[in-house]
């Protein structure tokens, strides 16, 4: 199976802040990541695929980049709704699996 | 409105079988590949099984759960299931089905999710 390793688990940011998440893949999975964004007692949302394509209805405030082994979801300026856990997902092979997640907290 | 529902979770001893359910509308159902996925207590997402548009012929499992669960879909009833047998205790989780999007070709994203259905296995 594909590891995927995010850091930092918890961030925390002060609103208006630029965030970035890393996540790192255990074997190259080209551009086949995604990212979510989950909040307690809710269901994960996606965010982004392909590494850098925004889901629709997603917020421009949102990016990813990355390719290979390395990635990142960037957040150009934190919001309030902003705080949930952020996870990766690799979707290159089964079985797809998710990153341990990144907790973002405000300062 | 695009929606998935699930239902049949509940408290169940180790050993034990639940079957949970997925109920989708404003989808077309028929067309779309579904998984389940279930979050434990204080851990992240983990894939459970998927199964494609060809029904049984076309289903995946994560190794904890082979020879245990069995995916399974109705598409008269636009319904989704998972037959859970030989319930253990790190079965706990909520469990969420999915639709499956933007594939590799091999595998898929989830862009579609239910509220999940609590699982406990407990004595």
């Amino acid at each position: 199976d594909i590891q995927m390793t995010q850091s930092p688990s918890t961030l925390s940011a002060s609103i208006g802040d630029r965030v970035t998440i890393t996540c790192r893949a255990s074997q190259s999975i080209s551009s086949w990541l995604a990212w979510y964004q989950q909040k307690p007692g809710k269901a994960p949302k996606l965010l982004v695929y392909k590494a850098s394509s925004l889901e629709s209805g997603v917020p421009s405030t949102f990016s990813g980049s990355g390719g290979g082994t390395e990635f990142t979801l960037t957040i150009s300026t934190l919001q309030p709704d902003d705080l949930a856990t952020y996870y990766c997902q690799q979707y290159s092979s089964y079985p797809p699996t998710f990153g341990g997640g990144t907790k973002v907290e405000i300062k | 409105q695009v929606q998935l529902v699930e239902s049949g979770g509940g408290v169940v001893q180790p050993g034990r079988s639940l079957r949970l359910s997925c109920a989708a509308s404003g989808l077309t159902f028929s067309n779309s590949v579904l998984h389940w996925l279930r979050r434990a207590p204080g851990k992240g997402p983990e894939w459970v099984s998927g199964i494609g548009v060809g029904g049984e012929r076309e289903t995946h499992y994560a190794d904890f759960v082979k020879g245990r669960f069995t995916i399974s879909r109705d598409n008269s009833k636009n319904t989704l299931y998972l037959q859970m047998n030989s319930l253990r205790g790190d079965d706990t989780a909520v469990y969420y089905c999915a639709r499956g999007f933007h594939s590799s070709g091999r595998c898929d994203t989830f862009d579609i999710w239910g509220q999940g259905t609590m699982v406990t296995v407990s004595s």
